[in-house]
């Protein structure tokens, strides 16, 4: 079945440092892939979506690049900021109409002055 | 304006009781989730709804079940709650496959 990885489950950084968490995947099927952050008791919000063509998402500073030969999709920001600590989850979509949405276990990331 | 809400957003319960969790969305998604949240394990999949009336079971279904009478309702029942069920439970929902679902502000359940 699909799988999403994420190996790390805490990322330190020093604030102004470049960000990038690491997100690979297992899908039959070439899936959508999403990145959606969580902060302190609050839902799952959409962070980015990777697009149909190679277009690279970008939100908030944030940019993630679909690489099917390796089927990656990893986080990347130039530097970081102390309001992007939070959780970060990688999810999949299979694209051929199916309905589940499968989640990475997550990478925490604390950004410290 | 579109909006996944969850109703209790916090529920203490003994071990033994039933729960009920509640979830609705107004933009008439079809596709609607029940996922837990775990420190450490992520998002896990209890449940999911195409429809009314038409329900599957997610990784994790044991323990729980699901209703879903209206679109934009879609309720999580747990039977005899056990302590390992305490956890943060998300509701989702989504129009199609390559849409993101939007999720609920979650309800934080202990069971004692």
């Amino acid at each position: 079945g699909d799988s999403v990885t994420q190996t790390e489950g805490l990322v330190t950084l020093t604030e102004g440092l470049p960000v990038m968490l690491n997100c690979t995947y297992q899908s039959t099927y070439s899936p959508f892939l999403f990145w959606y952050v969580q902060h302190l008791n609050e839902a799952p919000k959409l962070l980015l979506k990777s697009f149909t063509d190679n277009k690279r998402p970008e939100h908030q500073g944030f940019h993630a690049t679909l690489h099917k030969s390796s089927s990656s999709f990893h986080l990347q920001k130039s530097s970081a900021q102390l309001s992007d600590s939070a959780l970060y989850y990688c999810a999949l979509s299979d694209r051929t109409g199916g309905y589940k949405v499968v989640f990475g276990s997550g990478t925490r990331l604390l950004v410290s002055p | 304006d579109m909006k996944v809400t969850q109703m209790p957003r916090y529920l203490i319960k003994r071990m033994g009781e039933n729960v009920l969790l509640e979830c609705g969305q107004d933009m008439s998604h079809e596709t609607m989730y029940w996922y837990r949240q775990d420190p450490g394990l992520g998002l896990q999949l209890i449940y999911i709804s195409y429809d009314v009336d038409s329900n599957s079971e997610g990784d994790i279904p044991k323990g729980y079940r699901v209703s879903r009478k209206k679109r934009e309702h879609f309720s999580l029942i747990l039977d005899s709650a056990k302590t390992n069920q305490t956890s943060v439970y998300f509701c989702a929902s989504r129009r199609n496959n390559n849409q993101a679902p939007l999720f609920g502000e979650g309800t934080r359940l202990s069971v004692l």
